[in-house]
């Protein structure tokens, strides 16, 4: 099973609040990324990272940020939430030279009221 | 830009075989990955297959590729209940520099008794 994890697991937050999503790994992997997941199922990269101070944006355009001081570490900040945010959100990770076979973290379910 | 196009649901009873079946665009895709969601959790790699295959198997799982048609399937013998869950197929593409995964739009398979 794979060491990553995400918390908190679910949130449920108000409109303007500032929130950061967590998402840790273990297993020494230089790259991460964060997907923003429909209600539809459909999975869209939003964020991307090859190793400490490297971060990327994705396919789809986010208001969220991410940093990657540390390499087991890939929050994820939104400054001022709003109801369009409510998503899951799932973080994943991967070695240098097999990057496609991500792992993933159980995600992290976001309501904004 | 790459299109990844699964249908959306699909039920099977117990002990049946369970057919997905997913289209790709991107003709230059090296490989294509099944990943498997069950509810409330993050995404589990089930297995890949390389563009110079047709056909990969490991245990109840049989993966098929038409790279002419840029049509992967996935067979599941004999499902099981446990089986029941939400599966992306998904290619590698390019970002730029690097590559990423696009998935596609999911399948959610229901296994009945």
């Amino acid at each position: 099973e794979a060491d990553i994890y995400q918390t908190p697991r679910y949130l449920v937050i108000g409109t303007g609040k500032k929130i950061t999503l967590e998402c840790s790994q273990t297993m020494g992997h230089d790259k991460m990324y964060w997907y923003q997941q429909d209600p539809g199922m459909e999975l869209h990269l939003i964020h991307y990272s090859y190793g400490v101070n490297s971060t990327e944006k994705g396919d789809l355009s986010s208001e969220s940020t991410v940093s990657r001081i540390r390499t087991e570490h890939f929050p994820l900040t939104l400054e001022s939430a709003r109801p369009s945010h409510t998503s899951q959100y799932l973080c994943a990770s991967s070695k240098r030279d097999r990057d496609l076979e991500q792992y993933f973290g159980p995600g992290t379910r976001l309501t904004v009221t | 830009g790459e299109d990844v196009e699964q249908s959306l649901f699909l039920s099977v009873r117990e002990g049946d075989s369970s057919v997905i079946n997913c289209t790709y665009t991107d003709s230059s895709s090296t490989y294509l990955y099944w990943y498997k969601q069950e509810p409330g959790a993050g995404l589990q790699l089930l297995t890949y297959i390389f563009s110079n295959m047709d056909m990969k198997q490991d245990q109840r799982l049989t993966v098929l590729l038409n790279k002419k048609d840029k049509h992967l399937s996935l067979r599941i013998a004999d499902t099981q209940t446990g089986d029941s869950a939400i599966y992306f197929c998904a290619e590698k593409s390019r970002a730029g520099t690097a590559s990423k995964l696009t998935f596609g739009t999911g399948t959610r398979l229901q296994v009945t008794l």
